[in-house]
C-alpha cells in the first residue's frame, strides 16, 4: 500500500533559521515524489519534484530510498516560506493519482 | 493561460441531496483528476479522467461517480449526500499522462446540512 507520512502538523522557526519539513513513504516500487504548497488565498501548486532534481525558491529535497524518505530542507528560512506543505506521491510514472501526506504547517516568525 | 476553473465555488446541499460539480482543465491538458481534502483525512484521491476514460479511482463509495466530456472538461457526481461529504473538492489536470505536474484548481466548498 502506499502511504506518505508527514509527522509534523506544525512547524515554527525563525527568519534566517534552517528549515527541514519531514516527509517518509510507504511504497513497494519505485516511486514518484513531490512537495508541493499552499501559501495562504492560494492554490495548491507544485514546489518540486525528485526526479527534476532541482532546487526551487532555495528549497531541496533528496529521495532517500533506504531510508524512504524525502524531506524538505531550505538553508535560511524566509518570511514568505510560510505556508501549508504537502509531500506527495505517485506509485508509477504516468499515473495521476497521488498519495498526499497529511501536512506540515510551516510558519517563519519574524 | 487561464487555470484550472471550478464551478461553484461554493455550494450548501442537504442530506440525501445530489450534487455536480464542475471542472475546466487548463486548454490542452487532457488529464484531469479529482480529490477530497477534509480536515480529518487530508486530501484523498477520488478519479482519474484521460481521453473521457476513467484509469484510476480511489477508494470511495460508488456514491462518488465522474466523467470526463471530448473538451476535457469534467464532472463529478455525488449522490444521496451524507454530512461526512462536507469537504473542499479539488480539481487538478495535467498536460499528458506521463507527466506528473499537477496544475490544482481552487476547489469547490460543499457544505452538507
Amino acid at each position: 500500500a502506499q502511504r506518505v507520512t508527514q509527522p509534523e502538523k506544525l512547524l515554527s522557526v525563525f527568519k534566517g533559521a534552517p528549515v527541514e519539513l519531514k516527509c517518509n513513504y510507504s511504497y513497494s516500487g519505485s516511486p514518484e515524489l513531490f512537495w508541493y504548497v499552499q501559501y495562504s488565498r492560494q492554490r495548491l501548486q507544485l514546489l518540486l519534484r525528485h526526479i527534476s532534481r532541482e532546487s526551487i525558491k532555495g528549497f531541496t529535497a533528496d529521495l532517500n530510498k533506504g531510508e524512504t524518505s524525502f524531506h524538505l530542507k531550505k538553508p535560511f528560512a524566509q518570511e514568505e516560506d510560510s505556508a501549508m506543505y504537502y509531500c506527495a506521491l505517485s506509485g508509477f510514472q504516468g499515473a495521476q493519482k497521488l498519495v498526499f501526506g497529511q501536512g506540515t504547517r510551516l510558519t517563519i516568525n519574524p | 493561460k487561464a487555470g484550472v476553473t471550478q464551478t461553484p465555488r461554493y455550494l450548501i446541499k442537504t442530506r440525501g441531496q445530489q450534487v455536480t460539480l464542475s471542472c475546466s482543465p487548463i486548454s490542452g491538458h487532457r488529464s484531469v483528476s479529482w480529490y477530497q481534502q477534509t480536515p480529518g483525512q487530508g486530501l484523498q484521491f477520488l478519479f482519474e479522467y484521460f481521453s473521457e476514460t476513467q484509469r484510476n479511482k480511489g477508494n470511495f463509495p460508488g456514491r462518488f461517480s465522474g466523467r470526463q466530456f471530448s473538451n476535457s472538461r469534467s464532472e463529478m457526481n455525488v449522490s444521496t449526500l451524507e454530512l461526512g461529504d462536507s469537504a473542499l473538492y479539488l480539481c487538478a489536470s495535467s498536460l499528458v499522462l506521463r507527466d506528473n505536474e499537477q496544475f490544482f484548481g481552487p476547489g469547490t466548498r460543499l457544505t452538507v446540512l
